[in-house]
């Protein structure tokens, strides 16, 4: 079945690590997306990518990176830099970046400790 | 920038009323506009969606919504609702943002809406 797999479902790191979250899509997606969701603020961007070896930053980059070497990978690095890391992270994808409609991964819940 | 806005944060029902989660947004442009649900720990699914055309939109689960570009609205209703519909709702809005000197369409989200049916 096609679809959008981020993995881990859940994931604890002590403060001060970098960990990186996986997304891999096999719909044939040009544009990948990471967004973020925290109680009562909806989902909030923080990259996208278009196509291959290019991405943006979204509203919140500050204290994330990202990379797009791969058509089916968008892996999310969340830095040390990032000051309240504690959420859940969604990915997305759409056919192409003027394409308006998005799925989405299951989640990654990150717990920083 | 567009904002959107759910005007309900949390909607308690009975089983087999009707309910409506309200969602305004605020270009006046053409924008695509939106229906997720999210169950507890997972990711959006798509309930339905608004491009073009009739301003009443058909989604999965008995769900629709009417498009009202007068009053910058997309509210979703459905008449009767089981326990099952319980759930998060978003209501987001989708219109093409430069970036870096390309275009792309950029979904922006309301903060949800917690629909709780009991029985």
């Amino acid at each position: 079945d096609g679809g959008i797999t981020q993995s881990p479902k859940y994931l604890f790191r002590k403060e001060g690590q970098n960990v990186t979250l996986s997304c891999e899509q096999n719909l044939n997606h040009d544009a990948m997306y990471w967004y973020r969701q925290d109680p009562g603020q909806g989902l909030r961007l923080i990259y996208y990518s278009q196509i291959v070896n290019d991405f943006q930053k979204g509203d919140i980059a500050e204290g994330y990176s990202v990379s797009r070497e791969k058509k089916e990978s968008f892996p999310l690095t969340v830095t040390s830099a990032q000051k309240n890391p504690t959420a859940f992270y969604l990915c997305a994808s759409s056919i192409s970046g003027y394409s308006t409609e998005a799925f989405f991964g299951q989640g990654t819940r990150l717990t920083v400790v | 920038a567009q904002s959107v806005t759910q005007l309900d944060s949390q909607v308690p029902v009975f089983e087999e009323a009707p309910v409506e989660l309200r969602c305004n947004y605020s270009s006046s442009v053409s924008v695509y506009l939106f229906w997720y649900v999210q169950y507890p720990n997972q990711g959006l699914q798509l309930l339905l969606k608004y491009l073009s055309g009739s301003t009443l939109v058909k989604g999965i689960n008995g769900f629709e919504a009417e498009f009202n570009k007068s009053q910058t609205s997309f509210h979703l209703r459905k008449p009767s609702v089981h326990i099952s519909d319980t759930a998060e709702y978003f209501c987001a809005v989708s219109d093409l943002t430069n970036a870096g000197g390309t275009s792309y369409g950029k979904l922006t989200f309301g903060q949800g809406t917690i629909l709780t049916v009991h029985p």
